[in-house]
């Protein structure tokens, strides 16, 4: 199947880490996203890794992929209120068209 | 560098009318892929244009039809509009010349139908 899955909510207190899980199905996916999306706007590309690697920091962000478990999850250090987003998961078989396969997104909550 | 735009911002057509919704790339950008977005969903792949030609199409109807012009730039067209086209439409735009893994969204179009 296509699905990607993720949990649908988070809460995390001010200052503490949030960390974003995420399922998908496809082993053969080559390059995967995490996009983040603030009320009423588009979506951000905030980090993504390709396959063959296990892991990818880039500032407060962490990115952790066992492709055994097809198991993806994103760490952000420090959660501020600015935080307070939808994540999307998604993946990308780099299939001819492209096609980035999303999940349903992942609703944080920053507690005060 | 611009990044994606898409334009207009809101629309409310009703029921059987047809809408175009439009896409420009961001600069250096080749490609424009085409998502709609329903409250509460993930985004779904509508299509993607590359070099002016339909480059993959998703699990959406021939009514969903589009367009990618010399300068990059793109259009989504729907027909015969229905209640559930109720949605909001992004466009994204890569690179086939380089990172084609990074596709970068616009602000999106939230379409409206009664």
């Amino acid at each position: 199947g296509e699905d990607v899955e993720q949990s649908l909510f988070l809460s995390v207190r001010e200052g503490d880490s949030s960390v974003i899980n995420c399922t998908y199905t496809d082993s053969s996916s080559t390059y995967l996203y995490w996009y983040k999306q603030e009320p009423g706007a588009g979506l951000q590309l905030l980090t993504y890794i390709f396959s063959n690697m296990d892991m990818k920091q880039d500032q407060r962000l962490t990115v952790l992929l066992n492709k055994k478990d097809k198991h993806l999850s994103l760490r952000i250090a420090d959660t501020q209120t600015g935080d307070s987003a939808i994540y999307f998961c998604a993946e990308n078989r780099m299939n001819r068209d492209d096609k980035i396969i999303f999940g349903k997104g992942t609703r944080l909550h920053i507690l005060p | 560098e611009t990044g994606v735009t898409q334009s207009p911002t809101h629309l409310i057509k009703t029921r059987g009318q047809q809408v175009t919704l439009r896409c420009s790339s961001q600069s250096g950008h080749n490609t424009v892929s085409w998502y709609q977005q329903a409250l509460g969903q993930g985004p779904q792949f509508i299509f993607q244009y590359y070099r002016e030609e339909e480059n993959g199409r998703g699990n959406f109807p021939p009514r969903f039809s589009g367009l990618q012009f010399p300068n990059y730039s793109s259009e989504l067209n729907v027909n015969a509009l229905e209640l559930d086209d109720s949605a909001l439409y992004l466009c994204a735009s890569s690179s086939r010349l380089a990172g084609r893994y990074e596709q970068y969204f616009g602000p999106g179009t939230r379409l409206t139908v009664t």
